[in-house]
């Protein structure tokens, strides 16, 4: 069975701080798709980036950056210099990529971010 | 192009009825997924449509259902409600034919209050 944990339910920092969110997946499948969703407050899951399990380069996007390590099954994103606009609950998911899985995704618990002015 | 469309925003039942959530995908998706989420258990899948089949269901009871048509559109019912249905309903499309790993686009949910 698939499982992914997010293990900082709350972090709370001020603007320009860098901030991380971990995250921690287990899978028995060789083949496999990682995601980073942030939901603010209206409430829609807004797909921010999707790694497959073949590539492990690291990936930055202006102030966002994610760090996948396959030796120790985790895929955290880091946000750098926050902003208040961060602020938002951050969903860690996962899902098979090969057959007739179609698109089942198992999400993480979600970790809130406050990013306070 | 417009996003994924979710009808009502909010509903509010009482016990034992039913209810009717629609979710009208981005033009072109034809694989609709659906998902529940609350304060205690989280994200939860309930069920994939693909081309008006059903492709895969979530550990759900059967009161749960969906069912997509030709246009790629869907609904889901929740026949005899119980207050644990509360939760946020999210619907998500997807481009992707067979096979996982493309990104889901999801609507701003159907936030359904049992009383």
């Amino acid at each position: 069975a698939q499982k992914v944990t997010q293990a900082q339910t709350e972090i709370s920092v001020v603007e320009k701080e860098d901030v991380t969110l971990d995250c921690v997946y287990e899978t028995r499948d060789t083949t496999y798709y990682l995601f980073w969703y942030k939901q603010p407050p209206s409430g829609e899951l807004v797909f921010l980036i999707r790694r497959n399990s073949f590539d492990e380069q690291n990936e930055i996007s202006g102030r966002y950056s994610w760090n996948f390590q396959k030796s120790t099954s985790s895929f955290n994103f880091t946000i750098t210099a926050s902003q208040v606009v961060d602020s938002a609950v951050y969903f860690c998911a996962l899902s098979e990529a090969l057959g007739a899985a179609g698109n089942k995704l198992t999400f993480g618990g979600g970790t809130r971010v406050l990013v306070k002015p | 192009k417009a996003g994924v469309t979710q009808t009502p925003r909010y509903l509010i039942k009482t016990r034992g009825q039913q209810v009717t959530l629609s979710c009208s995908p981005i033009s072109g998706h034809r694989s609709v997924s659906w998902y529940q989420q609350t304060p205690g258990q989280g994200l939860q899948f309930l069920f994939e449509y693909f081309s008006e089949t059903q492709r895969n269901k979530g550990n759900f009871p059967g009161r749960f259902s969906g069912r997509q048509f030709s246009n790629s559109r869907s609904e889901m019912n929740v026949s005899t409600l119980e207050l644990g249905d509360s939760a946020l309903y999210l619907c998500a499309s997807s481009s992707a034919g067979t096979g996982g790993g493309s990104p889901l686009h999801f609507g701003n949910g159907t936030r359904l209050t049992v009383t």
